[in-house]
C-alpha cells in the first residue's frame, strides 16, 4: 500500500461517545498533520507533528488529542465532541529537509456528530 | 500574517474551453506556493508548486501556473479543460513549505458538456 491511508472513511458518533481516527503513511516522510475541512470554511490545520513530536497546536479544543507513536502513524482521539465538530478530517504528511516540502494528502474521514 | 484569497467561489466552463483559477496572497517574503485538486469525496492532490526560479510552473493534468509577485498572484491555467477535470480546486502559501500551509477557501469547477 502507497501515500497516506486513513480509517475509518466514515465515522458516526453521539456526543458522549469516544472514537480515534487513524492515519498511516507509507512514504518514510517525517512530518504527520491533521487538517479540519468544514463547508464553507477554508481547511484549517489543527496539529504539526515533526519526528513524533508536537510542534504546532492551532488553538485546538482539548476534546481533540492528537497521538503519533512514530513518524508512520497519527490518530486523533475524540471525546466529547459537538455537533458543529462535524467535517471532514485530513491527514498529511511530508518530508521535511530544506523547508521546500510539499504536503499529501489522505482521502480523510467524514465525522458526524449526532 | 499569510492569507489567500480564491475570488471565485464557483466557475463553470465547457468542455475543451481555456480555464484560468484566481489566486491572489498575501505574505511578506517570498512565498512558497501550491494548487491543490479534490475530487467528492476524496482527499486533496497536489497539481503543481512554486518554490523559486521559472515563475511559470507546470504540474499534472495539464495545468500550469503563473507566479507574478508585482500582482501577489498565483493564478492556475489549463489551455482546454475535460469533464474529468470537475472538482473543487485549492490554492494555499506556505512559510515553511508543508510546515505551515494557508489555504483559500477554494473554487469549485463545473464542466458543461
Amino acid at each position: 500500500e502507497t501515500g497516506v491511508t486513513q480509517t475509518p472513511r466514515h465515522l458516526v458518533m453521539g456526543m458522549t461517545n469516544k472514537k480515534s481516527l487513524k492515519c498511516e503513511q507509507h512514504l518514510g516522510h517525517n512530518a504527520m498533520y491533521w487538517y479540519k475541512q468544514s463547508a464553507k470554511k477554508p481547511l484549517e490545520l489543527m496539529f504539526v507533528y515533526n519526528f513524533k513530536e508536537q510542534t504546532e497546536n492551532n488553538s485546538v479544543p482539548s476534546r481533540f488529542s492528537p497521538e503519533c507513536p512514530n513518524s508512520s502513524h497519527l490518530f486523533l482521539h475524540l471525546h466529547t465532541l459537538q455537533p458543529e465538530d462535524s467535517a471532514l478530517y485530513l491527514c498529511a504528511s511530508s518530508q521535511e529537509r530544506t523547508g521546500q516540502s510539499e504536503a499529501f494528502f489522505g482521502q480523510g474521514t467524514r465525522l458526524t456528530v449526532v | 500574517a499569510q492569507s489567500v484569497t480564491q475570488p471565485d467561489i464557483h466557475i463553470t466552463v465547457s468542455e475543451g474551453a481555456s480555464l484560468e483559477l484566481r489566486c491572489n496572497y498575501s505574505y511578506g517574503a517570498t512565498p512558497y506556493l501550491f494548487w491543490y485538486v479534490q475530487s467528492p469525496g476524496q482527499g486533496l492532490q497536489l497539481l503543481l508548486k512554486y518554490f523559486s526560479g521559472d515563475t511559470l510552473v507546470q504540474g499534472i493534468k495539464g495545468f500550469e501556473a503563473e507566479f507574478k509577485r508585482s500582482q501577489s498572484s498565483f493564478n492556475l491555467r489549463k489551455p482546454s479543460v475535460h469533464w474529468s477535470d470537475a472538482a473543487e480546486y485549492f490554492c494555499a502559501v506556505g512559510a515553511k513549505g508543508a510546515q505551515k500551509l494557508v489555504f483559500g477557501q477554494g473554487t469549485r469547477l463545473t464542466i458543461n458538456p
